[in-house]
């Protein structure tokens, strides 16, 4: 079975510090690593994704992602945060070559950037 | 533009009634989803449907049914049965063979309250 923990409920960073947000996974064979964003009332917005390739995923609105195998993580980073980076960030996995099965997501990490 | 349209964005069902949440996506795919999000639970998979004419549960499917006659569209019927319905729900979509560049799609959702 797939799974996703992230293991902060709530993170706070000042304006313009790096920031990361943590998420580590479960899967079966290789996976296939989101992450999104929500702001309030709104759908998931779509960052970054890992399938394949260099560990270093670049992705929407200056954020970056750092997978590892060993440690079976995907962490979040931005390297200076934004007021406007607040919002609830979710980790998803699927197994790689499954198709359309449904992503597994995790419990998802507020991030508060305080000014 | 292509996306995913939920309607409506606010709903308000009165005790021991049906409702029913409208999904429709003009992006050509071929798999929908219906999540439930609730605070501080992530997401979780109500049902699911790979292609038109079939669906399948996911891990809360009790008190909801849904249809898929057309490729476009994925409502989703709340029903009586389902004791606590109050929660933000989230439609998805991804083409057959997993999520091209972008990650699954996600319409902008419809909070759905009991009174």
């Amino acid at each position: 079975a797939q799974s996703v923990a992230q293991p902060e409920d709530q993170v706070n960073v000042a304006e313009g510090n790096p920031l990361t947000v943590k998420c580590t996974y479960s899967v079966s064979g290789n996976p296939y690593l989101f992450w999104y964003v929500q702001y309030p009332n709104r759908g998931l917005q779509f960052l970054l994704k890992y399938i394949t390739g260099d560990n270093l995923v670049k992705g929407s609105y200056g954020f970056e992602a750092e997978f590892n195998k060993s440690q079976t993580s995907f962490h979040l980073k931005k390297p200076s945060a934004l007021v406007s980076d607040s919002a609830l960030y979710f980790c998803a996995v699927r197994a790689l070559n499954s198709g359309n099965t449904p992503l597994v997501f995790g419990k998802g990490t507020r991030l508060s950037v305080i000014a | 533009d292509g996306g995913i349209t939920q309607s409506p964005k606010y709903l308000f069902r009165k005790e021991g009634q049906n409702v029913t949440l409208s999904c429709e996506q003009n992006l050509n795919h071929d798999a929908m989803y219906w999540y439930r999000q609730d605070p501080g639970q992530g997401l979780r998979l109500i049902y699911y449907s790979q292609i038109v004419n079939d669906f399948q549960k996911g891990d809360i499917a009790e008190g909801y049914s849904v249809s898929r006659e057309k490729k476009e569209s994925f409502p989703l019927t709340v029903t009586s049965a389902q004791k606590n319905p109050t929660a933000f729900y989230l439609c998805a979509s991804t083409p057959l063979t997993g999520p091209g560049d972008y990650g699954d799609t996600f319409g902008s959702g419809t909070r759905l309250t009991v009174v």
